[in-house]
């Protein structure tokens, strides 16, 4: 069975500009969360996504937006670029949400703001 | 809010001594505690997971953890460590009451040398 895979794997854009990230779930797994990994704050939940509706939103502004599909693939935007939001976007799948199964992650994407 | 404290960033150690890497949490209701493993240029990979039952749980790759409820923490062990555990360790906690997704502490990496 294939694993979670994120589409770019990296990323170049500048200051101003927005962005489209993807993911695509294991197959038959239905829900979809999102992250942010820098070296200062680590880990930090983003959204998560179930039956193409959002369940969960971390503490990002709203620049930060997210959606799912039927086929359970999920893209996430960031609008208008800040340095700082320069990190790994790391995506991961389960079957259901929940918090008791366990989530497959991506590679994650790589994005770099100029 | 959910919390997950590792208490160190970086634990060096040689090759075959055992190595324990902590975790403490903040909350008193029940959760559910998780570890991953992020080797370089990777995703996040499921160490192993507390949901209920026995105290001591068993993940791959010879890494077990305890459950310690009373001093709210979630310690990692492994009695020999090997050149190839070198990597990035994340605890995380879910709240399965609120439905919360993956809470993350900010990561121990471990540095095995010979």
């Amino acid at each position: 069975k294939a694993g979670v895979t994120q589409t770019p794997r990296y990323l170049i854009k500048t200051r101003g500009q927005q962005v489209t990230l993807s993911c695509s779930p294991i197959s038959g797994h239905r829900s979809v969360s999102w992250y942010q990994q820098t070296p200062g704050q680590g880990l930090q939940f983003l959204f998560e996504y179930f039956s193409e509706t959002q369940r969960n939103k971390g503490n990002f502004p709203g620049r930060f937006s997210g959606r799912q599909f039927s086929n359970s693939r999920s893209e996430m935007n960031v609008s208008t670029l800040e340095l700082g939001d320069s990190a790994l976007y790391l995506c991961a799948s389960s079957l259901d949400p929940g918090g008791y199964n366990e989530q497959f992650f991506g590679p994650g994407t790589r994005l770099t703001v100029l | 809010a959910q919390s997950v404290t590792q208490l160190d960033s970086q634990v060096p150690v040689f090759e075959e001594a055992p190595v324990e890497l902590r975790c403490n949490y903040s909350s008193s209701v029940s959760v559910y505690l998780f570890w991953y493993v992020q080797y370089p240029n990777q995703g996040l990979q499921l160490l192993l997971k507390y949901l209920s039952g026995s105290t001591l749980v068993k993940g791959i790759n010879g890494f077990e953890a305890e459950f310690n409820k009373s001093q709210t923490s979630f310690h990692l062990r492994k009695p020999s460590v090997h050149i190839s555990d070198t990597a990035e360790y994340f605890c995380a906690v879910s709240d399965p009451q609120a439905g919360t997704a993956l809470i993350f502490g900010k990561g121990t990496t471990l540095s095995v040398s010979s």
